[in-house]
């Protein structure tokens, strides 16, 4: 059982460059996350996703994309990198929506945007 | 709007007590967490407590909450230089919100 895995774990990008950050979960977890975090600011919550072919909108959403084709796995998708999309992303999961259900965390994507 | 709120670093010599604080605005407030991050991971929850409880213990950790105040610590005791992390706050809400907000997290720092 890995829990939460993501791929890659660093990455160094030109501005202007695509790439896509896979987030994987062998929980059969319903509830998928994929939050940004940067210095002083905490966490921040980019899109999620209730369940197998849907996403919503977070807080910090412009300038990513992102696709749950499959039940266990959540994907970022960056079109055109921006250096302020420099950051570590976490993708998380959690088994449902009840008040209880704690949040399990990947290890995280460090991205840097030249 | 939901807000949590805590302070950015917390300095405390190995061996003593280490409390981290945090305030919320919310008052539906029903579930609060405490997760670790450790230098280059992700988050690990600690512990929670539900809004109907004053405190809880586990092990080493005190969570207290003071519901008047909107106030939740956590409480490190014979504090250890492995206990050195991020910890953040986290709050969910009644209401229907499945998404918790979190704390900037605090930097806690453990010397000799």
């Amino acid at each position: 059982n890995a829990g939460v895995t993501q791929t890659p774990k660093f990455r160094v990008l030109k501005t202007g460059q695509s790439m896509t950050l896979l987030c994987a979960q062998d929980m059969n977890h319903e509830y998928m996350y994929w939050y940004r975090q940067d210095p002083g600011m905490g966490l921040r919550l980019i899109h999620y996703s209730v369940g197998e072919g849907t996403t919503a909108k977070g807080e910090v959403p412009d300038g990513y994309n992102v696709s749950r084709l499959k039940k266990q796995n959540f994907l970022l998708g960056l079109e055109s990198a921006a250096p302020s999309q420099t950051s570590v992303y976490f993708c998380a999961s959690s088994s449902g929506p009840l008040r209880a259900e704690t949040q399990y965390f990947g290890p995280g994507t460090r991205l840097l945007v030249l | 709007g939901e807000d949590v709120e805590q302070s950015l670093f917390l300095s405390v010599r190995e061996g003593d007590s280490s409390v981290i604080n945090c305030t919320y605005t919310d008052s539906s407030s029903t579930y609060l967490y405490w997760y670790k991050q450790e230098p280059g991971a992700g988050l690990q929850l600690l512990t929670y407590i539900f809004s109907n409880m004053d405190m809880k213990q586990d092990q080493r950790l005190t969570v207290l909450l003071n519901k008047k105040d909107k106030h939740l610590s956590l409480r490190i005791a014979d504090t250890q230089t492995g206990d050195s992390a991020i910890y953040f706050c986290a709050e969910k809400a009644s209401g229907g919100s499945y998404i918790p907000t979190f704390g900037r997290g605090t930097s806690l720092i453990v010397h000799p």
